[in-house]
């Protein structure tokens, strides 16, 4: 069974500051993994998309990293802003087209 | 783009009756659709994975006979939660992707809440 674990749960901090998220996957034959951001009692949003070929990708303030000999994967988030407050989720799928398996997020809390 | 909506967004209802949620994609063909739940606090879990022209294929555990799955054509997909009963309340989020597509398109999710 997939598993991806996401550390830490939550996490605070003050406006301004870098933060990293991790992801880990038990099964590291993965075919791409994905960062998604979703906002209390919303959908998903897409923030970026790693094939599995990859090291990193950029977009703005967030780079995410894929070590996919380790399983783990972070999602670095530069000069946070109150805006970025939401919960952040990885996934994993393991072909083209097939179901992600997400992690447990990371609820994360930008304080102004 | 590549657009998903799902319909209703919300949706509350009597024990024992059935909701019909609706996943569509609007600006592309999508041969596979999947079905996530997501309970308060949890994240996502695939029910099942909805294939264009044939049954849907249901992870262990989700009752097929509780959780109808229709994907009658290439841009709708419906799920119907039959008798639904409070612990079917649920946040219930579709996905769709493109033929030989990386990355699959997320709904806006639909909150069912049985009371």
């Amino acid at each position: 069974k997939q598993e991806v674990t996401q550390i830490p749960a939550a996490l605070s901090v003050p406006e301004g500051e870098n933060l990293v998220l991790n992801c880990s996957f038990t099964d590291s034959a993965i075919y791409n993994l994905q960062w998604f951001r979703q906002d209390p009692g919303k959908g998903l949003t897409s923030l970026l998309l790693i094939q599995s070929s990859q090291r990193e990708q950029t977009s703005g303030r967030l780079n995410a990293s894929l070590d996919k000999s380790s399983g783990r994967s972070t999602l670095y988030i530069a000069a946070s802003q109150p805006g970025d407050s939401a919960t952040y989720l990885c996934a994993v799928s393991y072909d083209t087209g097939n179901q992600f398996y997400f992690g447990t997020g990371t609820s994360l809390t930008v304080i102004p | 783009g590549a657009v998903v909506s799902q319909h209703p967004s919300w949706v509350i209802c009597k024990s024992g009756t059935s909701v019909k949620i609706e996943c569509r994609s609007l600006d592309f063909q999508a041969t596979t659709m999947f079905w996530y739940r997501q309970f308060p606090k949890q994240s996502l879990m695939l029910m099942a994975t909805s294939n264009e022209g044939s049954k849907a294929t249901y992870e262990q555990g989700v009752e097929k006979d509780k959780f109808l799955i229709n994907h009658a054509s290439l841009t709708l997909s419906t799920l119907t939660v039959t008798s639904a009963h409070p612990e079917d309340s649920s946040f219930y989020i579709c996905s769709a992707s493109k033929p030989l597509s990386e990355t699959q398109y997320f709904g806006p999710g639909t909150r069912l809440l049985v009371l």
